[in-house]
């Protein structure tokens, strides 16, 4: 299948400060790209959908500017969580669709554990 | 927009028995619908998905059913073992560039 790569991994950050998690996909083209947030034993919650040279569309009740999206290439989405806060600590996971896999999977990153002290 | 009910948040099962996860979508244009595996600390894994146009697909251990009409699918795991110990999560989208909305996840626990 498609890999995703997702770096950080893990990140520990004291409050108040930004945070930039990288998404890639290596061996597909992907001009859109979700960004999930996951809490404790809880589901995976779709925060925005990145889409190459262009705005993200966020969910309803995520805020656009604390959560800041870029798709510069059709390989690289960025999410930045700005100004962090406690409660911004959770698993954040991007994901993609391979159009040359054609099958419609979404394939995921590894997904990076924020810890905001 | 779509909305994934899922059933039940935990299941136990004896190793060797049989596990049912039940999952009922809102759209009805959706047209896909996988199951992900997910263990602690991981990102989910595919483990079999299908597709609006089949009403029930077989994987080794693993099976999926759609019913359409009724808007709901479920996941069948048999002869299961310790190491099907996970979380599940049903999701269900229509293919393109929508995203994936999941089910709320079900804790399976095999015991030896």
């Amino acid at each position: 299948g498609a890999v995703v790569s997702q770096h950080p991994s893990w990140v520990i950050c004291k409050s108040g400060t930004s945070v930039k998690i990288e998404c890639r996909s290596l061996d597909f083209q992907a001009t859109t790209m979700f960004w999930y947030r996951q809490f404790p034993k809880q589901s995976l919650m779709l925060m925005a959908t990145s889409n190459e040279g262009s705005k993200a569309t966020y969910e309803q009740g995520v805020e656009k500017d604390k959560f800041l999206i870029n798709h510069a290439s059709l390989t690289l989405s960025t999410l930045t969580v700005t100004s962090a806060h406690p409660e911004d600590s959770s698993f954040y996971i991007c994901s993609a669709r391979s159009r040359s896999h054609g099958t419609g999977e979404l394939f995921f990153g590894e997904g990076s554990r924020l810890t905001v002290l | 927009g779509e909305n994934v009910e899922q059933h039940p948040s935990t299941l136990s099962v004896q190793e060797g028995d049989s596990a049912v996860i039940k999952c009922t979508y809102s759209d009805s244009a959706s047209n896909y619908f996988p199951w992900y595996k997910q263990e602690l600390g991981k990102r989910p894994q595919l483990i079999i998905d299908i597709r609006s146009n089949v009403g029930e697909k077989k994987d080794q251990r693993i099976a999926v059913t759609l019913n359409k009409t009724a808007k709901h699918f479920s996941l069948h795991i048999t002869e299961t073992q310790p190491e099907d110990s996970a979380v599940y999560f049903c999701a269900a989208t229509l293919t393109g560039n929508t995203p994936l909305v999941f089910g709320k996840g079900t804790r399976l626990s095999v015991i030896a």
